[in-house]
C-alpha cells in the first residue's frame, strides 16, 4: 500500500511568485487535508478537500488556494508569496467516512526569498 | 474554541531516563486526541491516539491517558533510547466537526537523548 506522497520536496521562491504543491493521497482515501508548519511551530491547518469540495478553511488568506482532482490527488496554490510564507507544508490524507484519522506525507520545504 | 498548550523544550535527557511531556487542551465537543512525532527532515507519524476519557494509548513503550477532568493527555516513556530523540506534538480532532478529522496541534516539543 502505497502512502502519502508530496511533490517538490524542495523548492525556492521569490516574494511575489506563485507556487503548487502536489499531493497525492493514499489508496482508498477520499479526504485530503493540507496544514503549513513554520519552523519551530506546530502545525496549521490551512483547508480540506473532501470528494472534491472544499470542506473547512483554516486562517488563512484566499491566496492560498486548493484543488481535489477524481483521484483524490490534491493541489495547494500560494499566490503572491510572502517571506512569512515560508514553512513545510504538509499533506495528510484520510479515509473519510467513519475513519477520520489522517496520515502525512513527507512535506514540502518551501523558502520564500 | 479547539487549542492544545504542551511543555515546552528543549527536553534533554540521557538513555535510560523517564520520558514525561506534558499535555493540556481546551475543546468545545469531544475530542480524540493524539500524540505524533516528527523525526529530522521528515513528516508527522502517528504514535498513539486515545478516543475518549480514561482510554490509555500505547506505542513503543510510550504511553498517554486521556484525562477529562484534568483535559490532559501527558506522554510518557519508562526508558528512553537515542533513537527516540525527535519532535513530540500533542494533537487533538473534534469528532464532532464539519471538518473530517481536523487536527489542532501543540507547538511541538523536541526531545535530546544522550547515550
Amino acid at each position: 500500500e502505497t502512502g502519502v506522497t508530496q511533490s517538490p520536496t524542495h523548492l525556492i521562491k521569490t516574494r511575489g511568485q506563485q507556487v503548487t504543491l502536489r499531493c497525492s493521497s493514499q489508496s482508498g482515501h477520499n479526504t485530503v487535508s493540507w496544514y503549513q508548519q513554520a519552523l519551530g511551530q506546530g502545525p496549521q491547518f490551512i483547508f480540506q478537500y473532501y470528494r472534491e469540495e472544499e470542506n473547512g478553511r483554516g486562517n488563512f488568506p484566499p491566496r492560498f488556494s486548493g484543488l481535489q482532482f477524481p483521484n483524490y490527488s490534491s493541489e495547494l496554490n500560494v499566490n503572491a508569496l510572502e517571506l512569512d510564507d515560508s514553512a513545510l507544508y504538509l499533506c495528510a490524507s484520510s479515509p473519510g467516512q467513519g475513519s477520520y484519522e489522517q496520515y502525512f506525507g513527507p512535506g514540502t520545504r518551501l523558502t520564500v526569498t | 474554541g479547539n487549542s492544545v498548550t504542551q511543555m515546552e523544550g528543549p527536553v534533554t535527557l540521557s538513555e535510560e531516563a523517564f520520558l514525561t511531556i506534558n499535555c493540556t487542551y481546551t475543546a468545545t465537543g469531544y475530542p480524540s486526541l493524539f500524540w505524533y512525532v516528527q523525526y529530522p527532515g521528515e513528516g508527522l507519524q502517528l504514535l498513539l491516539k486515545a478516543t475518549k476519557a480514561d482510554d490509555k494509548g500505547s506505542n513503543k513503550g510510550f504511553e498517554a491517558t486521556y484525562r477529562k477532568e484534568t483535559t490532559s493527555f501527558h506522554l510518557e516513556k519508562g526508558s528512553v533510547q537515542v533513537s527516540d530523540s525527535a519532535v513530540y506534538f500533542c494533537a487533538l480532532s473534534d469528532r464532532r466537526g464539519s471538518t473530517l478529522g481536523r487536527l489542532y496541534f501543540g507547538r511541538g516539543t523536541q526531545l535530546t537523548v544522550w547515550p
